[in-house]
């Protein structure tokens, strides 16, 4: 069965620091992996989606790798703002399961002005 | 281009009632997944169609969880009778093809049962 990991579950930073967000899951069978980020009350707004082929994915100030081999993926986010004030949330597409996305618990970040 | 739309937005109901929650794909879009999350977890799959056929419902309580998907498109999600520990946001789903394609999430439902 595969699990999701996300560390840390909570991070408080002043802005303008860079941060890292990691995620690992069990099985490498997957298809790909996902960053999502959601605002309290809302759903889940897609960030970056990495094939299994690929290595990393960068989109303005964020850049998520994914190491397949190792089970771990990360998200940078450079120049943070309290605007990335949000939770994290990554999840693997399943190969096993017919695409299945699997998600971890999310890391609640913070970035205080 | 048009996102995943959900109704109702809340709800509220009393336990052993029953609620239904309703879940518009982005058009052109086979996959659709229902998703269950509860305060303070990440969303657990409930179930996932590839057009308006089951590919997994094997985290879905079927004594009291339903769900169909009439002609491949909108989608329902039924819960009858509700349980207290019900409550939690139900997020409806879909990708283009499911494997390898990119999952785009609605607004959810947040249902509470009191």
């Amino acid at each position: 069965k595969q699990e999701v990991t996300q560390i840390p579950a909570a991070l408080s930073v002043p802005e303008g620091e860079n941060l890292v967000l990691n995620c690992s899951f069990t099985d490498s069978a997957i298809y790909n992996l996902q960053w999502f980020r959601q605002d309290p009350g809302k759903g889940l707004t897609s960030l970056l989606l990495i094939q299994s082929s690929q290595r990393e994915q960068t989109s303005g100030r964020l850049n998520a790798s994914l190491d397949k081999s190792s089970g771990r993926s990360t998200l940078y986010i450079a120049a943070s703002q309290p605007g990335d004030s949000a939770t994290y949330l990554c999840a693997v597409g399943e190969e096993t399961s017919g695409s299945r996305l699997t998600f971890g618990e999310g890391t609640q970040l913070t970035v205080n002005p | 281009e048009a996102g995943v739309a959900q109704s109702p937005r809340y709800k509220i109901i009393e336990k052993r009632q029953s609620v239904a929650f309703w879940c518009n794909p982005i058009s052109g879009h086979a996959t659709l997944y229902w998703y269950q999350q509860i305060l303070g977890q990440g969303p657990k799959l409930l179930i996932q169609f590839q057009n308006n056929g089951v590919v997994d419902d094997s985290q879905l309580p079927k004594d009291r969880f339903s769900a169909e998907r009439l002609k491949g498109v909108d989608s329902t999600l039924k819960i009858q009778p509700a349980k207290l520990e019900d409550s939690a946001v139900y997020l409806c789903a879909s990708s283009f093809t499911g494997g390898g394609t990119e999952a785009f999430f609605g607004q959810g439902t947040r249902l509470t049962v009191v």
